[in-house]
């Protein structure tokens, strides 16, 4: 079975830091999504990043980018220039692409981004 | 484009009464899922609709637990009874085909039982 680990339960940065997310997996599969969600205390699911596997190229949006090492199945997630708004949850997930798949998520890390 | 809606935000019941939450899925995907959030962990899979046809309820409780998307489309989730351990958020998403693609969340039910 997959599973996926965040192994640090809350961190904080300044504001106009930069703050990386830990997160690893546990797979047999080669084909599968990594994801970033963000879940502000509004409790809405944000989606901020997304990894295919198969890509060598690690995903970029904006702010945020991340670090896919496959063969350490590691997937961590780097915010750059921290903004209030950024406080949330944030939720790692695998998603494999194959038939039965379900959306995994770790049990999340509360981020701190303190003015 | 609009997102996923569900209604209500919040809500707030005894034990043993009966809830049900509604859910309306980002236009043209096909797929939507219920999930179960308890404070401070991850959202847990309730249900998988394919259209309007289940794909999968593994983890459904189905003693109390009853969920519907007739014509494929909205889709309401019920609770009857009620327990003290359901609160939590009940979180929709949808996604545009069933397997391996990315889904997009709504805002949650906030439930809270007393």
């Amino acid at each position: 079975a997959q599973t996926v680990t965040q192994s640090q339960p809350e961190m904080s940065v300044q504001e106009a830091e930069t703050v990386t997310l830990s997160c690893t997996y546990d797979t047999s599969e080669s084909n599968y999504y990594l994801f970033w969600y963000k879940q502000p205390p509004s409790r809405q699911m944000i989606l901020v990043i997304r990894q295919e596997a198969y890509k060598q190229q690690n995903a970029t949006e904006n702010r945020f980018s991340v670090n896919f090492q496959k063969a350490a199945k590691s997937f961590s997630l780097k915010i750059s220039d921290s903004q209030l708004g950024d406080t949330a949850m944030y939720f790692c997930a695998y998603l494999y692409t194959g038939a039965n798949s379900k959306l995994t998520f770790g049990k999340g890390i509360t981020l701190s981004v303190r003015p | 484009e609009a997102g996923v809606a569900q209604s209500p935000r919040y809500k707030i019941i005894e034990k043993r009464q009966s809830v049900a939450f509604w859910c309306n899925p980002i236009s043209g995907h096909a797929t939507l899922y219920w999930y179960q959030q308890i404070l401070g962990q991850g959202p847990k899979l309730l249900i998988q609709f394919q259209n309007n046809g289940v794909v999968d309820d593994s983890q459904l409780p189905k003693d109390r637990f009853s969920a519907e998307r007739l014509k494929g489309v909205d889709s309401t989730l019920k609770i009857q009874p009620a327990k003290l351990e359901d609160s939590a958020v009940y979180l929709c998403a949808s996604s545009f085909g069933q397997w391996g693609e990315t889904q997009y969340f709504g805002p949650g039910t906030r439930l809270l039982v007393l």
